[in-house]
């Protein structure tokens, strides 16, 4: 009965590099969410799909950042020639339904560090 | 668009003790409200949720919540606090009609033995 799997949990790269952070659902769920949460803050939304879907990326940095939650496979969220800004830990949660108030379960994190 | 105050960033108690953490949101009608846990290096475990009904909400590890509509307030409460339960909580709302939470920045409790 596996939950939320994000992979890998520490990531460092350096200036310039890509970061590709991997999130498998909950069994049955079709829904997933990336957040972002920065020393001493709390999660912010960042972007929410449904299989093969963009649903809301409202919160995802126009530059450099992009998702996809193929059809097969975990969602993934790519950073694109990171700068030490992106340091932060990066939870992925899925869903259920996807309906207002639904349960988010999350992930254990990745760490990225960026040097 | 809601929002949420945790109004403590630090909370420290003994072993044994009763707690409440604070919880207070900015929202034109009755949100959904949850809690969250968080233990050091790990993702966030949901703690209860209030959808509707009854205001005093139970939830796992022996915490329970009430909703004040009067105070716009969400405050956790454990009558007797373990030591395990060292941690960060986070408070969230949810617009009715909206799939993403608004997150606190969280209260990091600290248990004395």
């Amino acid at each position: 009965n596996a939950g939320v799997m994000q992979n890998p949990r520490h990531l460092v790269r350096r200036r310039g590099q890509e970061a590709r952070l991997r999130c498998s659902p909950m069994k049955g769920h079709s829904h997933v969410y990336w957040y972002r949460q920065l020393p001493e803050e709390g999660l912010k939304f960042m972007v929410y799909l449904q299989k093969e879907n963009i649903i809301d990326e409202s919160g995802m940095p126009k530059e450099r950042f992009s998702a996809e939650f193929p059809k097969e496979g975990p969602s993934i969220l790519r950073i694109q020639q990171v700068v030490r800004g992106d340091s932060a830990a990066y939870f992925c949660a899925s869903s259920l339904s996807g309906t207002a108030g639904d349960t988010q379960y999350f992930g254990p994190g990745t760490r990225l560090t960026v040097l | 668009a809601q929002s949420v105050t945790q109004p403590d960033i630090h909370i420290t108690v003994s072993e044994g003790a009763s707690l409440e953490l604070r919880c207070n949101y900015s929202y034109g009608a009755t949100p959904y409200l949850f809690w969250y846990v968080q233990s050091p290096g790990q993702g966030l475990q949901l703690l209860l949720k209030y959808f509707s009904g009854d205001t005093l909400v139970q939830g796992i590890k022996g915490f329970e919540a009430e909703f004040k509509r009067s105070q716009s307030s969400f405050n956790l409460r454990k009558p007797s606090v373990h030591w395990s339960d060292a941690a960060e909580y986070f408070c969230a709302v949810g617009a009715r009609g909206s799939y993403i939470p608004t997150f606190g920045r969280g209260t990091s409790l600290i248990v004395h033995p």
